[in-house]
Formats: structure tokens, sequence, C-alpha cells
């Protein structure tokens, strides 16, 4: 079945470095990519998404490219700050079984010291 | 625009005891979910419903949960009776469509289970 995996939390970064979270994925048809931010105290919003391959999505600075050939869709970011800190989630949307649903990793805890 | 409304925010029951969480999705969305987040783990979904008709229940353990979504608006999730393995929070979502559309969550309800 589809499935997505993270890297392993928590992150500790100092403030403007340089930030990159894993992510891969299987998935048995043509997913849509997603990454979603869960800040201390609030629920899971979208931070950026793409739905082919090659695709790039970016907010907030944030980026990551749909990479098909080797299945992955790794978050990044140049410079991170202290108000980055939150829980990551990456995920996609996939036509199993014939039904489309959401599925989720087990997120990276990202922590930004001043 | 309203977001997605939970309530409670927060339960503490008591095992075997039942319990129902309520979950009103931003006006016009067609796509309910439900999921349940341990702590530590990415969210997993329970039940997805398209307007009033279930679409993906496949992780739905139906000999304690139950969910409804009557007149493809409001939804209820039930647990009964409960066990100490059911301590979580449960993320309501909703969305336009099933696919390559963004899933707005709820704050959660977290319930403890003792």
């Amino acid at each position: 079945g589809d499935s997505v995996t993270q890297m392993e939390g928590p992150v500790t970064l100092s403030e403007e470095a340089f930030l990159t979270i894993n992510c891969t994925y299987t998935a048995t048809g043509y997913p849509s990519l997603f990454w979603y931010v869960q800040y201390p105290g609030e629920g899971l919003q979208l931070l950026l998404k793409a739905t082919k391959a090659d695709d790039k999505g970016s907010n907030k600075g944030f980026e990551a490219t749909y990479r098909k050939e080797t299945t992955s869709f790794h978050l990044e970011k140049g410079s991170v700050q202290v108000s980055d800190s939150a829980v990551y989630f990456c995920a996609l949307s996939d036509r199993g079984s014939g039904t489309y649903k959401y599925i989720f990793g087990t997120g990276t805890r990202l922590k930004v010291l001043a | 625009e309203a977001g997605v409304a939970q309530s409670p925010r927060y339960k503490i029951i008591e095992k075997r005891q039942s319990v129902a969480f309520w979950c009103n999705p931003i006006s016009g969305h067609a796509t309910l979910y439900w999921y349940q987040q341990i702590l530590g783990q990415g969210p997993k979904l329970l039940i997805q419903f398209q307007n009033n008709g279930v679409v993906d229940d496949s992780q739905l353990p139906k000999d304690r949960f139950s969910a409804e979504r009557l007149k493809g608006v409001d939804s209820t999730l039930k647990i009964q009776p409960a066990k100490l393995e059911d301590s979580a929070v449960y993320l309501c979502a909703s969305s336009l469509g099933q696919h390559n559309t963004e899933a707005f969550f709820g704050q959660g309800t977290r319930l403890t289970v003792v």
C-alpha cells in the first residue's frame, strides 16, 4: 500500500541555518504530494504542494520538488527563523482502491534556536 | 471564511465509557475526514466521507468506533467502549474535492482514556 517515510526528528538548528527534511514515498498510482505544518497549539495547515513530476511547490521561503525518479519530496529552506519551529508532515494523496485519500508521514519536529 | 470547527477540545474518560466528537466542516466542502493522531505519530485516516456517503473506512475499528455525516454537513465520531490505547488527538478535516485539493484541519479533540 501507499506510504510516506520522513526523517527522524527532532531537528535542532540555529537561526539562519539551511534546512532539509527528507521525505520519500511509495504509491500505487500517481500521487500528489504535500507538506503540512503544525505550529504549537494549532491544527495542521498546508505549507506547499506539488501535483506532478518536477513540479516545485513553494511558500514562506520553503521549497520542495516532486522527484518521481527517486520518489522523494524533500523540504528545504535556505535560512530558518525561530518562528519556523513546528512539526512538519509530508503527505500524499493517491487513488488507491478506487478512492483518493491522504496518507501522512510521522512528522519531523524542527526547533530553531536564536 | 470560518474554519473547521471541532468540539470538545479536550476530553478525559475512563476505559469502557463512551465518548463522541463533533465536527463542522467548512461550508461547501464535500469531503470530510476523521484522523487519529497518537502522540509522536502522523495522522492516521479513520474514515472519509464524500457528502454523506462513506468512501473509505478501512482503518476504522468498527467494533468500537462509529461515525456518521447526516445531511452531508456535520459529522460525529463515537467510541464505545473506549480503551486505553484510544488516547490520542482526533482530527477532523474537510476539502472541496478528493484529489489535488487542500485539506483544512480543525484543532482537534485531545482524548485521554484513564
